[in-house]
């Protein structure tokens, strides 16, 4: 069956340091992926979506980027801030229609100041 | 971005109550509904999925009689839990589409509903 996971629980970095997360799936070919972020108590909120012919993609201090042959996506957020504190979640299409969704469990970003 | 409502934000039933979530799509015609669920700790889940005027689609293990949907306009779809019980407390969210979209979705704030 299709897994999508995203190794780490919980990343603890410094402020001004550049956070990365890993998102893997397996038994899938996705055409997209996205990143959401997601605080405590509210909705996912949409960040960036790769496509499978797209190596990178950026978004002021976001970028991602998207390994087909190694079945991964890195997320990394540069100069990062105690604002940037949340849970990060990877997301892919399951085909058919852009909205149904399998989602990682997410990995919650603590910034320190 | 797409600007999604849902009400009530949090809500505390009874066991053995039905309870009404409301979807809001503001600013865009949502031809499709999504609704997830999250349990505390897990990832979001598909719960099902309505287009607009037909029956909503269920995925494996959501009982369609105990989770209704309701998607009779293009702005509104609502999620009644029937006969709640505590396993169903959750935090449960929207997600509508338009057919202009392009592969990014938008969600609901969601609601919490905790079940005594």
């Amino acid at each position: 069956s299709q897994k999508i996971e995203q190794n780490s629980e919980a990343l603890n970095i410094q402020e001004g340091k550049t956070a990365t997360l890993t998102c893997n799936y397996t038994n899938y070919s996705p055409a997209y992926l996205q990143w959401y972020r997601q605080d405590p108590g509210r909705g996912p909120v949409f960040l960036l979506l790769i496509r499978e012919n797209e190596k990178e993609k950026r978004k002021e201090r976001l970028k991602v980027t998207f390994d087909t042959t190694l079945k991964q996506s890195l997320f990394h957020i540069t100069a990062s801030q105690p604002a940037d504190s949340a849970t990060y979640l990877c997301a892919l299409t399951r085909g058919g229609s852009q909205g149904n969704l399998i989602f990682g469990k997410g990995t919650k970003l603590s910034v320190k100041p | 971005g797409a600007v999604v409502s849902q009400h009530p934000s949090r809500v505390i039933c009874k066991s053995g109550t039905s309870v009404k979530i409301e979807c809001r799509s503001l600013d865009f015609q949502a031809t499709t509904m999504f609704w997830y669920r999250q349990f505390p700790k897990k990832s979001l889940m598909l719960m099902a999925t309505s287009n607009e005027g037909s029956k909503a689609t269920y995925e494996q293990g959501v009982e369609k009689d105990k989770f209704l949907i309701n998607h009779a306009s293009l702005t509104l779809s609502t999620l009644t839990v029937t006969s709640a019980h505590p396993e169903d407390s959750s935090f449960y969210i929207c997600s509508p589409q338009g057919l202009a979209q392009s592969g990014s979705q938008f969600f609901g704030p969601g609601t919490r509903l905790t079940v005594l």
